[in-house]
C-alpha cells in the first residue's frame, strides 16, 4: 500500500523558534496533501489543503502567517511553525492523497509530535 | 453542511466478544463514510469505507460497518474482539461531493479490550 512518511516524530522547542515538519510521499505522488492537528484525547482537525505547486488553502481560524506550508513537489510538503508558543504544543499529522482507479483515498503519516517549552 | 457524531467516547469489551462502535452521519449528499483505526505512535489505517456501492460493507480485521440511510448511521460492529484491536476508532465523512479528499473527522472512540 502507499506510505506516507513524517520526519521529524518528534521535535521539542523553546518558545519563540520555528519548526519545521516534512510529509513525504514515499511511493506514489500525492498531488494534494492535508495537514491536521490532533490535541491530547481528541479528534483530528484539518488545518489545511496543500496543493503542489500553488498556495495552500487554510481552514477558517488558522493563522496562515503562523502555519506556512510549501508543497515543493509530488512528494513533500512542510509545515512550518513559526514563533512557537506553548499552546501550539500538539500532534500534527499529514495525509497524500492517492487517485487510484476507485477514487481518491488518504493515506495518513504516523504523525509528529510537536512540544514548545 | 457534513458531520460525525460518535455516540461513545469509550467502549468496554471482554476478548472474544463483539464490538460495536456507532456513528451517526449528517449530510446534505450522498455522502462517503469511513472508519479509520488509530494506535499509539502509529499513522491512521483506513478500516472501511462506503462509497454507495453495497450498504454492507466489509474491512479488514474482520470488521464490517452497515450504511443505513434512514436511520443516518454507520456503526462499526466486529463478532468478536482481539487484543490487538485496542485502539482508537474514528468515523470519518467526506466533506464534499466532488471526492476532493477533504475528510471530516468524528471525535473518535476509545476501545479497551480486556482479557
Amino acid at each position: 500500500g502507499a506510505v506516507v512518511s513524517q520526519h521529524p516524530s518528534r521535535v521539542i522547542c523553546k518558545s519563540g523558534t520555528s519548526v519545521k515538519i516534512e510529509c513525504r510521499s514515499l511511493d506514489f505522488q500525492a498531488t494534494t496533501m492535508f495537514w491536521y492537528r490532533q490535541f491530547p484525547k481528541q479528534s483530528l482537525m484539518l488545518m489545511a489543503t496543500s496543493n503542489e505547486g500553488s498556495k495552500a488553502t487554510y481552514e477558517q481560524g488558522v493563522e496562515k502567517d503562523k502555519f506556512l506550508i510549501n508543497h515543493a513537489s509530488l512528494t513533500l510538503s512542510t509545515l512550518t511553525v513559526t514563533s512557537a508558543h506553548p499552546e501550539d504544543s500538539s500532534f500534527y499529522i499529514c495525509s497524500g492523497t492517492l487517485n487510484s482507479g476507485q477514487g481518491n483515498e488518504q493515506f495518513f503519516g504516523p504523525g509528529t509530535r510537536l512540544t514548545v517549552l | 453542511a457534513q458531520s460525525v457524531t460518535q455516540l461513545d467516547s469509550h467502549v468496554s469489551v471482554s476478548e472474544g466478544t463483539p464490538v460495536l462502535l456507532r456513528c451517526n452521519y449528517s449530510s446534505s449528499y450522498s455522502p462517503s463514510l469511513f472508519w479509520y483505526v488509530q494506535h499509539p505512535n502509529k499513522g491512521l489505517q483506513l478500516l472501511l469505507k462506503y462509497t454507495s456501492a453495497a450498504t454492507l460493507v466489509k474491512g479488514i480485521n474482520g470488521f464490517e460497518a452497515e450504511f443505513k440511510k434512514s436511520e443516518t448511521s454507520f456503526h462499526l460492529t466486529k463478532p468478536s474482539a482481539h487484543m490487538s484491536d485496542a485502539a482508537e476508532y474514528f468515523c470519518v465523512v467526506s466533506a464534499y461531493s466532488s471526492n476532493t479528499g477533504k475528510l471530516i473527522f468524528g471525535q473518535g472512540t476509545t476501545l479497551q479490550v480486556k482479557p
